[in-house]
């Protein structure tokens, strides 16, 4: 079973929009930590956001913003006002402490920015 | 720049070929993780090393291998390739054995094409 879902496959978008990646993950671990990666065009994967699963709060830097909530097991990250150096591929990953050392990745939503 | 070095970035070589891919992880980081990337199957979990010691294995074929030397830095070895093991192929370090530790740190990645 994908322990990391992001069922958005492709969104476009137009510059200036707002736009929420989904993602949802399954874990039976209490202590876990999510992560959100950005890969552009040109291939590395750019680290975003580490939360622990201790930590609900939500948290914004800058366009970006992030909304975790343990109650339905999702970890949506939001751009606010996007640009198209925003268009990526952006994965969600989460990590359990019990096994400790796999960081499991979604598929990717690829996000596209139209001008 | 993440600090984590990938050679070579592109590689092309025949089927039934050996190559090996090169990983030095960010100054201090004492796990390496190699993650496999293609158009099909996303970003696939292979291996961790954590201070020269194999610490989780993800789906990595026999035909694959990899080790960390004392100096930290990490080599994945993949022999008789086919065609389907064309792929980006990302090796990421972290400063512990798990996620509790920090995140991962991304290289820019191999692309290897096998004709």
């Amino acid at each position: 079973a994908q322990k990391v879902t992001q069922a958005q496959t492709e969104i476009s978008v137009v510059e200036k929009e707002d736009v929420t990646l989904d993602c949802v993950y399954e874990t039976r671990d209490t202590t876990y930590y999510l992560f959100w990666y950005k890969q552009p065009p040109s291939g590395e994967l750019v680290f975003l956001i580490r939360r622990n699963s201790f930590d609900e709060q939500n948290e914004i830097s800058g366009r970006y913003s992030w909304n975790f909530q343990k109650s339905t097991s999702s970890f949506n990250f939001t751009i606010t006002a996007s640009q198209v150096v925003d268009s990526a591929v952006y994965f969600c990953a989460l990590s359990e402490a019990g096994t400790g050392n796999q960081f499991y990745f979604g598929t990717g939503t690829s996000l596209t920015v139209i001008p | 720049d993440s600090g984590v070095t990938q050679t070579p970035k592109h590689l092309i070589t025949a089927t039934g070929q050996r190559v090996t891919l090169r990983c030095s992880p960010r100054s201090g980081d004492l796990s390496v993780y190699w993650y496999q990337q293609s158009l099909d199957q996303g970003l696939q979990f292979l291996i961790q090393y954590y201070n020269g010691e194999e610490r989780a294995k993800g789906n990595i074929l026999e035909r694959f291998s990899a080790q960390q030397f004392p100096d930290l830095h990490s080599e994945l070895n993949l022999s008789s390739l086919e065609l389907g093991d064309s792929a980006l192929y990302f090796c990421a370090s972290s400063v512990g054995g798990g996620a509790h530790t920090g995140e991962l740190f991304f290289g820019e990645g191999s692309r290897l094409t096998v004709l």
